[in-house]
């Protein structure tokens, strides 16, 4: 079935670059999606990349697509403290309805 | 700007009571989702809406019902609330069809059943 993996904890120090992986298993999909939820909050999306791009910069944000390996990443530039969120990755699979399938989340922890 | 609003931001209801948790947008968007968020499980699908009184069921549907009178309402119902369905509930919505599936979400209902 669809599925979309992600680790689940990441941890730099403040200025460092973190880089989030993901990987899906469907091919169909016309965006890959990555979004935020802070602390206390909803989702809400960071980026996005439209599936025959293979890069896609946007300020301190760089989301880089193989979709040989089906492998999607994020990478954020020097990481703030206010960077601290959960990060999903999430696709459209086969579906036509407008439904996601999303990752696990990928904690990002910022050290001073 | 869109907004997403959900009735309770925590709740606490006792094992076998029904619980109602609602969902208002002001988008009038077509889709309308209702997702749990667990530790390590990431967002799983229970429900969701393509059109009043037009439902779909999700990934984990067991133990849920919902309810979409309006177009802009979305209801979650747990006919009879179990230890296991503690969870944060979220609800979200998107434009449709839309060829960019954004989806815009509540702040969430922390959910604890005793």
């Amino acid at each position: 079935g669809e599925d979309v993996e992600q680790s689940l904890f990441l941890s730099v120090r403040e200025g460092d670059s973190s880089v989030i992986n993901c990987t899906y298993t469907d091919s169909s999909s016309t965006y890959l999606y990555w979004y935020k939820q802070e602390p206390g909050a909803g989702l809400q999306l960071l980026t996005y990349i439209f599936s025959n791009m293979d890069m896609k910069q946007d300020q301190r944000l760089t989301v880089l697509l193989n979709k040989k390996d089906k492998h999607l990443s994020l990478r954020i530039a020097d990481t703030q403290t206010g960077d601290s969120a959960i990060y999903f990755c999430a696709e459209g699979g086969s579906s036509n309805t407008g439904k996601l399938i999303f990752g696990q989340g990928t904690t990002l922890q910022v050290k001073p | 700007d869109v907004k997403v609003t959900q009735s309770s931001r925590y709740l606490v209801k006792r094992t076998g009571e029904k619980v109602f948790l609602e969902c208002v947008q002001d988008m009038d968007h077509e889709n309308m989702f209702w997702y749990r968020q667990d530790p390590g499980l990431g967002l799983r699908l229970i429900y969701f809406s393509y059109d009043v009184k037009m439902k779909e069921k999700g990934d984990i549907p067991e133990g849920y019902s919902v309810s979409r009178e309006k177009k802009e309402r979305f209801s979650l119902i747990l006919e009879s609330a179990s230890t296991n369905q503690t969870s944060m509930y979220l609800c979200a919505s998107s434009l449709w069809p839309s060829e960019m599936r954004e989806q815009y979400f509540g702040p969430g209902t922390r959910l604890t059943v005793t």
